[in-house]
């Protein structure tokens, strides 16, 4: 009954130092997603991949990295962290990247560089 | 341009009470699906609702109810008979057909409803 596993679930970075947000899903779904929250900004699309083995920018792509690394797993890496990427990440799964799909989210990592 | 406004940022009612949340949208597209999902205070967010651009019938289930309006862009979702467990923040989102690749939802802002019993 797990869904979309975020861990961790809190993080405090200092500028430059970096960190991996691991995320897992046990839906089989094929299309994994990473968004950031941001107060009075909505949800925004970072990375997403379409299927194993692709992946591909989304709205504010700029800081980060990502790797599919199997049908289950789609990590987020912030190479050199900034106080810009304070914010609340969110990795989703859907079944596939069609338009009127579904997403299933995960609780949410609080990210926070000082 | 901002696709998906929900001008409401905080909403409080007493419990019982009937509230309506507002969505406008904007999109050149005339295929597109909307969406409402809710945040519960644990932080995830959850699917309530889809619609495609094809389809206005009004759609209830339960205590909820949406009201799509294509004359004037909106998607507005009602709670019938307010509980505390609807304390939450809740995303309208728009998916256009014509994004390119995957699923980008467009989200609001986010309504912030709180009921007080």
């Amino acid at each position: 009954n797990a869904g979309v596993t975020q861990t961790p679930k809190f993080q405090v970075l200092k500028t430059g130092q970096s960190m991996t947000l691991q995320c897992a899903q046990d839906m089989n779904h094929n299309s994994m997603y990473w968004y950031r929250q941001d107060p009075g900004m909505g949800l925004r699309l970072i990375y997403y991949s379409a299927s194993e083995g692709t992946t591909d920018k989304g709205e504010v792509p700029n800081g980060y990295n990502v790797s599919r690394l199997n049908k289950r797993e789609f990590s987020l890496r912030l190479e050199s962290a900034a106080p810009s990427q304070t914010s609340v990440y969110f990795c989703a799964s859907s079944e596939r990247t069609e338009v009127n799909e579904k997403l299933f989210f995960g609780s949410g990592t609080q990210l926070s560089v000082l | 341009a901002q696709k998906v406004t929900q001008a409401q940022t905080e909403i409080s009612v007493v419990e019982k009470e009937d509230v309506t949340l507002d969505c406008v949208y904007e999109t050149r597209d005339t295929t597109y699906y909307l969406f409402w999902y809710k945040q519960p205070p644990s932080g995830e967010l959850v699917f309530l609702i889809r619609r495609n651009s094809f389809d206005e019938q009004n759609e209830i289930s339960g205590r909820y109810s949406w009201n799509f309006q294509k004359s004037t862009s909106s998607f507005n979702f009602t709670i019938t008979a307010s509980q505390v467990v609807d304390s939450a923040v809740y995303f309208c989102a728009l998916s256009e057909s014509s994004s390119r690749g995957a699923n980008n939802l467009f989200f609001g802002t986010g309504t912030r409803l709180t009921v007080i019993p």
